[in-house]
């Protein structure tokens, strides 16, 4: 139980371009969902949290203008990248959170690695 | 500010050579300590949840343990696929944010 996936696992884009990522919760509903982004070799930096049904919370320093989340469902939010640079490229990790599921943590899914060109 | 430091940022092990790591962390209100594994191009593994002091859980060759101000993950005869980056987060009583640490990263030599 508690599986999150994501889709795509790798994309490449060219500069200026935007790209969708979706996280779903395949076997349980999500009240939240949080977007991270992690840099080589360094740790999870949360980028904002999507609650169900309402507008997502950006972390200081995130452009939520460039970053667009969408929490539509209790199973799915996507995060689109807008108009991607080179330093948008990155490791972005979604999971998936219901208080009272197993304890209480986040699950993960297993990330997409993004290249912009 | 809740805050998370994990010791050490690596660690080199001979198959079989048992070792602990550290997780030291500031909180306001701890709701709950987790533990989590993480290989190369995925993401985190979910391993464990402690609540409050004096817990510990145990899964297959690995311990946790948890204190006031800190956790340890214990490896025991620790095994090559043991090898990964091992991060601990905290979420205080205060909000549903998880603060990670900057992780461990494990090497298990054959």
């Amino acid at each position: 139980g508690a599986v999150v996936s994501q889709h795509p696992s790798r994309v490449i884009c060219k500069s200026g371009t935007s790209v969708k990522i979706e996280c779903r919760s395949l076997d349980f509903q999500a009240t939240t969902m949080f977007w991270y982004r992690q840099f080589p070799k360094q740790s999870l930096m949360l980028m904002a949290t999507s609650n169900e049904g309402s507008k997502a919370t950006y972390e200081q320093g995130v452009e939520k203008d460039k970053f667009l989340i969408n929490h539509a469902s209790l199973t799915l939010s996507t995060l689109t990248v807008t108009s991607a640079h080179p330093e948008d490229s990155s490791f972005y990790i979604c999971s998936a959170f219901t208080p009272g599921l197993g304890g209480e943590t986040q699950y993960f899914g297993p990330g997409t690695r993004l290249l912009v060109l | 500010e809740d805050q998370v430091t994990q010791s050490p940022e690596a660690l080199r092990l001979q198959e079989g050579e048992s070792s602990s790591l550290n997780c030291s962390y500031t909180v306001s209100g701890l709701r709950g300590l987790f533990w989590y594994r993480q290989d190369p191009g995925k993401g985190p593994e979910f391993l464990f949840t402690l609540y409050s002091a004096g817990e510990e859980k145990e899964k297959e060759r690995l311990k946790a343990t948890l204190t006031k101000k800190e956790s340890f993950l214990h490896i025991t005869a620790p095994k090559p696929e043991d090898s990964a980056t091992y991060l601990c987060a905290v979420q205080g009583n205060y909000g549903q944010n998880f603060v990670f640490g900057p992780g461990t990263r494990l090497s298990v030599l054959p």
